[in-house]
């Protein structure tokens, strides 16, 4: 069965600084995995998602994330933190059975002035 | 803009009472999704409709019931069994059939609260 496990409830960074969130998954088929972000008392946000092909992924925002078959990690990664990515950001896979998505349990995303 | 409209924002309730939290879409999507997200935790599935008439339970459903009547709506009633209904409701579709690489799209979701 599919799972995602997100390493770290909370990150904090200063402003400026390079923000890395940590995505690990499980999957017995090729995956197919999303990042989506989540501000205060709103729905979730698709940033990007990795289906095939390139293993790096743009998304918006200036938010990247990197495929890794050999270490099963799909991290999210963003050069220079601005106050305004402060928030809640979820990694999720695509249930084996395509009918579902699986999330992981969240990263709360704190930046620093 | 094709969406997803939750409703109401915030939703109250007392003690032994039924409500129903609206989601309607507009994006011609077939399968739609209700979640319950409490504070600091992540998202758990209710129930989920691949097809009009069609749902199945998540890995939630006690104390909830859906329906699916139509294409564009799938109504959450949260009945008087569900002892702890005090969350955060977020409603999602995504577009089925050929590649299994559609993301979800979310609703705005709906606050309730006991009184």
């Amino acid at each position: 069965a599919q799972s995602v496990t997100q390493l770290g409830s909370h990150v904090s960074v200063s402003e400026g600084a390079l923000v890395l969130l940590r995505c690990n998954y499980s999957s017995s088929v090729p995956p197919y995995l999303f990042w989506y972000v989540q501000y205060p008392n709103q729905g979730l946000q698709l940033l990007l998602k990795y289906t095939t092909g390139a293993t790096l992924v743009k998304g918006i925002n200036g938010f990247e994330a990197e495929f890794k078959k050999s270490e099963t990690s799909f991290h999210l990664t963003k050069p220079s933190a601005h106050m305004s990515d402060a928030a809640e950001y979820f990694c999720a896979v695509r249930d084996s059975s395509a009918s579902k998505i699986i999330f992981g349990s969240g990263t709360r995303l704190s930046i620093r002035p | 803009d094709g969406g997803i409209t939750q409703s109401p924002k915030y939703l109250f309730r007392k003690e032994g009472q039924n409500v129903t939290l609206s989601c309607e879409q507009n994006l011609n999507h077939d399968a739609m999704y209700w979640y319950r997200q409490d504070p600091g935790q992540g998202l758990r599935l209710i129930y989920y409709s691949q097809i009009v008439n069609d749902f199945q339970k998540g890995d939630i459903a006690e104390g909830y019931s859906v329906s699916r009547e139509k294409k564009e709506s799938f109504p959450l009633t949260v009945t008087s069994a569900q002892k702890n209904p005090t969350a955060f409701y977020l409603c999602a579709s995504t577009r089925q059939g050929g590649s299994s690489n559609q993301p979800q799209h979310f609703g705005d979701g709906t606050r309730l609260s006991i009184l």
